[in-house]
């Protein structure tokens, strides 16, 4: 695949549930982020890995949010206790070193609905 | 508090005519600006570029306006075309962190 794939691309869920999101980025890069799109709203950073660095989890809203990278490639954004104002769509980027110079790809998102 | 505006949710446009999308921020310590177009059922896709250190960057028929005492930067699109059609995201970021603050976004439509 040439491109970043999120899964599942539409996830409902009832309100108290926990989620887990899914991120691979492109092959090769080594900088990851996550962002949401509320409804009306412009995206929201929530945090960004580099390489083996610590990530910045700077904009994650809550403590019911965590996210990991695995091996360097495949991250999970995780939601506990899910609640109806995290409904959202859920994108990752991926870039090839991270820096603003450098393109940051978007996959398609996954739409969480809370209800 | 939102520290960068798009004030305009819409905007159409004449195909061949030029589009002017607009963008203000408050933060003062950004240095960075970007503009990201967005298809329906896509992720946002990187379209220009801007360091505050200039004022202009251009790229085909793309071009950003930096004005940093006012705080605007606006993207001009000429010719504009039906494929532009799209929700044209600002972002701003300062002293080279990750984190990019996005505006709410302008949905350009390009009629033929």
């Amino acid at each position: 695949g040439a491109g970043v794939s999120q899964s599942p691309s539409n996830k409902v869920t009832e309100k108290g549930k926990d989620v887990e999101l899914r991120c691979d980025p492109i092959s090769g890069h080594t900088a990851l982020y996550w962002y949401r799109q509320s409804l009306g709203q412009g995206l929201e950073f929530l945090i960004y890995f580099q390489g083996n660095s610590a990530p910045d989890k700077s904009g994650l809203p809550s403590d019911r949010f965590s996210a990991e990278r695995t091996g360097g490639s495949v991250s999970t954004l995780t939601i506990q206790r899910t609640q109806q104002e995290d409904s959202a769509v859920y994108l990752c980027a991926s870039s090839l070193t991270g820096g603003l110079n450098t393109e940051a790809f978007f996959g398609q998102g996954t739409r969480l609905t809370v209800v | 508090d939102q520290q960068v505006k798009q004030n305009s949710p819409s905007l159409s446009v004449q195909e061949g005519r030029i589009s002017i999308l607009n963008c203000d921020y408050t933060n003062s310590m950004f240095d960075y600006f970007l503009w990201y177009k967005k298809y329906p059922a896509e992720g946002p896709t990187f379209l220009i570029s801007i360091s505050s250190i200039k004022d202009k960057n251009e790229d085909g028929r793309f071009t950003v306006f930096l004005n940093k005492s006012a705080k605007h930067l606006s993207l001009h699109i000429v010719p504009s075309q039906p494929g532009d059609s799209a929700v044209y995201f600002c972002a701003a970021s300062q002293g080279g962190s990750e984190k990019l603050v996005f505006g709410k976004g302008t949905k350009l439509t390009v009629n033929p």
